[in-house]
């Protein structure tokens, strides 16, 4: 199974700053088929990102995806206090469906 | 609105038995595969189950394969779980979640649900 490693595990951060969330793949992820997804406390996850770097319906533009093969990233660029929460990555190429450990993005 | 409505979660015993239900509205329920995600008390997500949008494919983690049965009713838009012999570490809250299409089971999780609480204790 594709194992993906997520760092940091907490980045804390100030509003208007620019947060770097990594995802490393142990095998290469082919079609970019990468997604990232933003949980708050108290709610079911929610996609951000798909094929490494497609915004989903809705997302604000400071939210971005990149990356391919096994090192992708999603960016914030200007953090806002609504984005305190945990991000994850899941990779979707092959069975089985596998997610990161998280990241946990606080905002001072 | 697409939705998804969890029930069916509770309090289970070891080796006991729980049905979780999923009601789909708002998409054309029968057009896209369902996967099942669980998450347990502060970790991560973990796959659990998936199924085809005929309901004929259907997929499992291995830790809860030979346990845990997906089905689905089209006519109903409702997604099930069987979870049987549970174990205390099926202790989580479980996710409904909708296929970005047919694909199954490594698929992108478009829609998720609220997700429905199961807690194994004796």
């Amino acid at each position: 199974e594709i194992v993906l490693t997520q760092s940091p595990g907490t980045l804390s951060l100030s509003p208007g700053e620019r947060a770097t969330l990594s995802c490393r793949a142990s095998q290469i992820v082919s079609y970019n088929y990468l997604g990232w997804y933003q949980q708050k406390p108290g709610q079911a996850p929610r996609l951000l990102v798909y094929g490494a770097s497609l915004r989903a319906t809705g997302i604000p533009d400071r939210f971005s995806g990149s990356g391919s093969g096994t090192d992708f990233t999603l960016t914030i660029s200007r953090l806002e206090p609504e984005d305190s929460a945990v991000y994850y990555c899941q990779q979707y190429d092959r069975s089985p469906l596998t997610f990161g450990g998280g990241t946990k993005v606080e905002i001072k | 609105e697409v939705q998804l409505l969890e029930s069916g979660g509770g309090l289970g015993e070891p080796g006991g038995s729980l049905r979780l239900s999923c009601a789909a509205s708002g998409f054309t329920f029968s057009n896209y595969a369902m996967t099942w995600v669980r998450q347990a008390p502060g970790k991560a997500l973990e796959w659990v189950s998936g199924i085809g949008n005929s309901g004929g494919d259907t997929y499992y983690a291995d830790s809860v394969k030979g346990r845990f049965t997906i089905s689905r009713d089209n006519s109903k838009n409702t997604l099930y779980l069987q979870v049987n012999s549970l174990r205390v570490e099926d202790t989580a809250i479980y996710y409904c979640t909708r296929g970005a299409g047919v694909r199954v089971p490594a698929a992108l999780l478009e829609v998720w649900g609220q997700g429905t609480l199961v807690t194994v204790s004796s």
